[in-house]
């Protein structure tokens, strides 16, 4: 079956960077865009990006540029999400999700990691 | 670009049908057939029930159904169950600088 496994939750100060992984199984990894969405607490879903795992080529939301990188791994199905110049209200769960080509519809998500931006 | 717009609750008795709605633009729901409604349970990912305005992934129960009108999409749950209590999430394809669009959530209460 589909499993995409996060990396663990986060404890981060203002000013610093955060890489997050996603390790996926269960399925062609080249077979979906995999996605990165976060959701601040009692806030709905905010996609920030996906990076293709064929091309390695990504696209990301305008809110986020400059600030996100999002790579893979083919070798061990993994990938990572760097967000840099973390600030206060970038503390939210973020999720992997995978999208067949360009959908919008993610089918399959990770558990979640805990992201905490605080002095 | 703006999030879709979802009313905060809605609520029904165990048996009963809901509708829960997700207002979109012309440059979302509009003008796209990628909606999809997402359900989450306290602590737990979002999990995918409609995809495609009305297609059900494999799994998910046919008391759930899409419907897409213009710029507004709906989520129908047919007989309600108290397992269904959980906050329901859309979202959509956008021709925006965002291409991918989620609205607020709606808290689904089985009374």
């Amino acid at each position: 079956q589909v499993q995409l496994v996060q990396s663990g939750a986060e404890v981060k100060k203002p000013g610093a960077s955060v890489k997050l992984s996603c390790k996926t199984s269960g399925y062609d990894f080249s077979g979906y865009y995999i996605n990165w969405v976060r959701q601040a607490p009692g806030q709905g879903p905010e996609w920030m990006g996906w990076v293709n795992p064929n091309s390695g080529g990504t696209d990301y939301a305008q809110k986020f540029q400059g600030r996100v990188s999002m790579t893979r791994d083919t070798s061990i199905s993994t990938a990572y999400m760097e967000l840099t110049r973390l600030r206060s209200d970038d503390s939210a769960v973020y999720y992997c999700a995978l999208e067949r080509g360009e959908t919008a519809t993610f089918h399959y998500w990770g558990q979640g990691a805990l992201v905490t931006v605080s002095s | 670009q703006s999030a879709l717009t979802q009313p905060a609750s809605v609520s029904g008795s165990p048996g009963q049908s809901i509708t829960m709605s997700c207002i979109g633009t012309d440059s979302d729901i509009g003008s796209y057939e990628y909606v999809s409604w997402y359900q989450q349970h306290p602590g737990k990912a979002p999990k995918l029930m409609i995809y495609d305005v009305s297609n059900r992934p494999s799994g998910v129960p046919d008391r759930f159904s899409g419907s897409k009108s213009g710029n507004t999409a709906s989520l129908t749950i047919s007989g309600l169950q108290a397992e269904d209590e959980a906050d329901f999430y859309c979202s959509s394809y956008s021709g925006s600088s965002t291409p991918v669009i989620f609205g607020g959530g709606t808290k689904l209460t089985v009374l």
